[in-house]
């Protein structure tokens, strides 16, 4: 079946610090990708969609300057969280999904974020 | 986005089935009906999707009502490993591969 991997899997490091998360898309090309945030006990909330070769559409409230996304390739997305703070501790999802109509989506791990 | 209603937990007995319900009483004609599962501490695993006729595949059935305002998903024979929270999501398929919009599903516990 199709594969999205994430890395890393989990980081923690000092405020301040700059993370970037990779998604990869391992067995198809993906023209968009998704990034979604996490907090404990609660659901999935979109941050922005991924787009190859263009920028990123950011969901409402999201700082597209705070959260950098390129998606440079077919079968890679990255997203760096820039000048991280303890608030930014969250767990970061992606998704992707095969060229097609009406595609599920296929997501990676995630990648747990820590910020001290 | 039309809005879906999951109870917010369940219990089920190990290799029982289970039959988790949803409401979507304002699904519009292009909407697809889609499952997705979260196990802990990972990202979330497709599982099944539908339009308006029942669907079966290897994880689950998915029976949409006739009027299509809720939907259940039937796993047949729960395990330990379906313990995770489940979110029934409705997407509208008029616009490609969009983005989903995930509610609070409904968390699953399942009873050795």
């Amino acid at each position: 079946g199709a594969v999205v991997s994430q890395h890393p899997s989990r980081v923690i490091c000092k405020s301040g610090t700059s993370v970037k998360i990779e998604c990869r898309s391992l067995d198809f090309q993906a023209t968009t990708m998704f990034w979604y945030r996490q907090f404990p006990k609660q659901s999935l909330m979109l941050m922005a969609t991924s787009n190859e070769g263009s920028k990123a559409t950011y969901e409402q409230g999201v700082e597209k300057d705070k959260f950098l996304i390129n998606h440079a390739s077919l079968t890679l997305s990255t997203l760096t969280v820039t000048s991280a703070h303890p608030e930014d501790s969250s767990f970061y999802i992606c998704s992707a999904s095969k060229t097609g109509w009406n595609q599920p989506q296929h997501f990676g791990d995630g990648t747990r974020l820590s910020i001290l | 986005d039309a809005k879906t209603t999951q109870p917010n937990s369940m219990e089920s007995n190990e290799e029982e089935p289970v039959h988790l319900p949803c409401n979507h009483s304002t699904i519009s004609g292009t909407d697809y009906i889609h499952w997705y599962r979260q196990l802990p501490s990972q990202g979330p695993e497709y599982v099944i999707h539908g339009l308006t006729s029942n669907v079966n595949n290897r994880m689950a059935s998915l029976a949409i009502a006739e009027d299509r305002k809720s939907s259940t998903l039937i796993l047949h024979r729960a395990t330990l490993r379906d313990a995770a929270v489940y979110y029934c999501i409705l997407r509208d398929a008029s616009f490609g591969n969009e983005k989903l919009t995930f509610g609070t599903g409904t968390r699953l516990t399942i009873i050795p």
